[in-house]
């Protein structure tokens, strides 16, 4: 059983850039959801992609965007990165859209927006 | 929305002595409250949950205690051992479909040995 990788694992980007985050999804699984940890805060949550969908999301401005591909894999695209955007990003796979049961977290993918 | 309190933020015992962890919410809607730990430079990881109809749940060393009138659980951690280090979070969640689980600002738990 494969478990859930992000890429890259680290990148520097300036204010105003664009990233794009990846993330492969635990096999089986087909739902994914992207939380934004800032140093020494809780995960907070962006959004969730469920069967290609985007199926729920949180407290963050249009320039997060994010897309799941049919083998259930993401991507989390961030436009006009400001100094603030510089935290933890983490993917999580799950079934079923749910919002309840085990979230699998990937080790993250740390964003430094200079 | 809801909001998710933790306490302590720090929190360091001795090996062998139990630890406790605290939270609050604010939704009286919330069903569903999971726990992850979280290692040095890895993702959180569940270890252990607990759904609004039951009011304690234990897995080995670790019990979780939910108090639905007052709106708190906490984490019981029994018998620490130094790999208990680590920092914890509480969550809740509405349950449902595209709900968001909504996390505390977590707990850094240092086991002295």
């Amino acid at each position: 059983e494969t478990g859930v990788t992000q890429s890259p694992t680290h990148l520097i980007k300036t204010r105003g850039q664009q990233v794009t985050l990846r993330c492969s999804s635990q096999s089986g699984h087909n739902t994914v959801s992207w939380y934004q940890q800032a140093l020494g805060q809780g995960p907070q949550f962006i959004f969730q992609y469920y069967r290609e969908e985007e199926n729920g999301r949180g407290n963050f401005p249009p320039r997060f965007s994010g897309l799941q591909f049919p083998n259930y894999s993401s991507e989390l695209n961030v436009n006009a990165l400001e100094l603030d955007d510089s935290a933890l990003y983490l993917c999580a796979s799950s079934f079923g859209g749910a919002s309840t049961g085990e979230l699998f977290f990937g080790e993250g993918s740390r964003l430094t927006v200079l | 929305g809801e909001n998710v309190e933790q306490h302590p933020s720090t929190l360091s015992v001795q090996e062998g002595d139990s630890a406790v962890i605290k939270c609050t919410y604010s939704d009286s809607a919330s069903n569903y409250f999971p726990w992850y730990k979280q290692e040095l430079g890895k993702g959180p990881q569940l270890i252990i949950d607990i759904r609004s109809n039951v009011g304690e749940k234990k897995d080995q060393r670790i019990a979780v205690t939910l108090n639905k009138t007052a709106k708190h659980f906490s984490l019981h951690i029994t018998e620490t051992q130094p790999e208990d280090s680590a920092v914890y979070f509480c969550a809740a969640s509405l349950g449902g479909t595209g709900n968001q689980f909504y996390f505390g600002t977590g707990t850094s738990l240092t086991v002295i040995p």
